[in-house]
């Protein structure tokens, strides 16, 4: 099976940095994506990492590291709108299927 | 920008009844899922169709289940003899490749919201 643990819930200012973090266990890893989700709506992709490194898109930066397991989502200068969940989803082997973890809940303050 | 998408919106049942999910991949995709959210929960994988038949399924898509690709346009996900534990939002999405150097991300509906009474 697998495992992708992420934080519930994070709080952060207007203007500010967020890293959202994300942990997983997986055999045949093949990719970490990740999705942005506003209440009621459907997830939209925003970032893909497959190698180890940053990728940087606009004000959304993702990163990985394979032998730790680990990425993160960092979102600059943050918006009110930028509130959402934001899904952290793992495809394992040469499918397609994505598992996703539970979302981390962002909330932006004025 | 193509979309993905789903009718109806909203579908309310009842218990036992049967429910016929619609959706409309993007057109050059070639790759399509259906995925599942109760309130409050993860998204959960359900099945995977790639040229005319199922990919990969998990142990939610039981008999219960079943998908088609009727014509070539439309995918759909029929529920049988529904149960009030499949009230969630069902997405339905797509992505234009897969394999191992792929990035083709997966692209969601808005999502069917059902609700079983």
């Amino acid at each position: 099976g697998q495992n992708i643990d992420q934080p519930t819930e994070m709080t952060a200012t207007e203007g500010a940095i967020v890293q959202i973090n994300c942990t997983y266990q997986t055999s045949g890893f093949n990719g970490l994506f990740w999705y942005q989700q506003h209440a009621g709506e459907a997830p939209t992709f925003l970032s893909y990492n497959v190698l180890d490194g940053l990728e940087e898109k606009g004000r959304f930066s993702s990163f990985l590291s394979r032998s730790k397991g680990y990425s993160y989502l960092l979102l600059k200068e943050l918006q009110m709108k930028d509130s959402a969940s934001y899904l952290c989803a793992v495809r394992k082997n040469a499918g397609n299927m994505l598992t996703f973890g539970g979302g981390t809940r962002l909330m932006v303050k004025p | 920008e193509p979309e993905v998408t789903q009718t109806p919106s909203h579908q309310v049942t009842q218990m036992g009844q049967e429910v016929i999910l619609r959706c409309v991949p993007i057109s050059n995709h070639l790759y399509f899922y259906w995925y599942r959210q109760i309130l409050g929960q993860k998204v959960e994988f359900l099945v995977s169709f790639y040229n005319n038949e199922i990919s990969e399924k998990s142990e939610i898509f039981d008999d219960q289940f079943s998908v088609e690709r009727p014509d070539g346009s439309n995918f759909t996900l029929k529920i049988r003899s529904t149960k009030l534990e499949d009230s969630a939002m069902y997405f339905c999405a797509s992505s234009e490749a897969t394999g191992p150097a792929s990035n083709s991300p997966l692209h969601f509906g808005n999502g069917t919201r059902l609700t079983v009474t």
